[in-house]
């Protein structure tokens, strides 16, 4: 079956470091997302991409970068992390281009800057 | 700015009865509108979806009510299972074709068995 995978699950790093949050999807999907999830807000967009090297900023998105090299893979990068970057980030593709359709999330990474 | 957000649900489901999940949204211009449940530790899992020129939709047990007039909709679980114990949230799409939704906070439906 087709599947949206994240990884880590969990990371715990601290402030000043780069990370990286790794999505990876075998729907074969041109959209892609990155959300994050934080207690009394509702899932932020941060970046998205509708297809290969193209990528756009979201609601939240100081501090993040996303490349897409190919269509399967969406990784996010915190160039320098701060603790108010801790969150659980969720990656979703969807498939339809030009009309909205539904997003298939993965199982999220809970990231942790101290 | 836009907003999606979510009333309280139907407090102590019991397994077996019918649950009801409320959503407001602010953007009149909203075309679509999406049901998430989403359990402890996992992503969001799609429900069941609806655009603006429908009133009603349904899938297996759930049935989705958009009332455009005073910007609401609903979502309802018929038959209660535990196993529909989870956060449940909605999220609006504006802006016609493009794919980006503004979504809900979420509220917790317990079912007690």
């Amino acid at each position: 079956d087709a599947e949206i995978t994240q990884s880590p699950r969990h990371k715990i790093t601290e402030t000043g470091r780069q990370v990286t949050l790794a999505c990876h999807q075998t729907w074969n999907h041109n959209n892609m997302f990155w959300y994050r999830q934080d207690l009394g807000h509702g899932l932020r967009l941060i970046h998205y991409s509708y297809g290969v090297h193209d990528t756009n900023k979201g609601e939240v998105s100081d501090g993040y970068s996303v490349s897409r090299s190919n269509t399967e893979d969406l990784p996010l990068t915190l160039e320098s992390a701060a603790s108010s970057q801790t969150s659980v980030y969720f990656c979703a593709s969807s498939e339809r281009d030009m009309e909205p359709s539904p997003l298939h999330f993965g199982n999220g990474t809970r990231l942790t800057v101290t | 700015g836009e907003s999606v957000g979510l009333h309280l649900p139907t407090p102590s489901v019991q397994e077996g009865d019918n649950s009801i999940i409320n959503c407001a949204y602010s953007n009149s211009a909203s075309d679509y509108f999406i049901w998430y449940k989403q359990e402890s530790g996992k992503g969001p899992q799609f429900i069941i979806d609806i655009r603006s020129n429908m009133d009603k939709r349904q899938g297996q047990r759930v049935t989705v009510l958009l009332n455009k007039t005073v910007k609401h909709l609903s979502l309802q679980i018929a038959a209660t299972q535990p196993g529909d114990s989870a956060v449940y949230f909605c999220a609006g799409s504006y802006g016609g074709a493009t794919n980006k939704l503004i979504f809900g906070t979420g509220t917790l439906l317990a079912v007690q068995p």
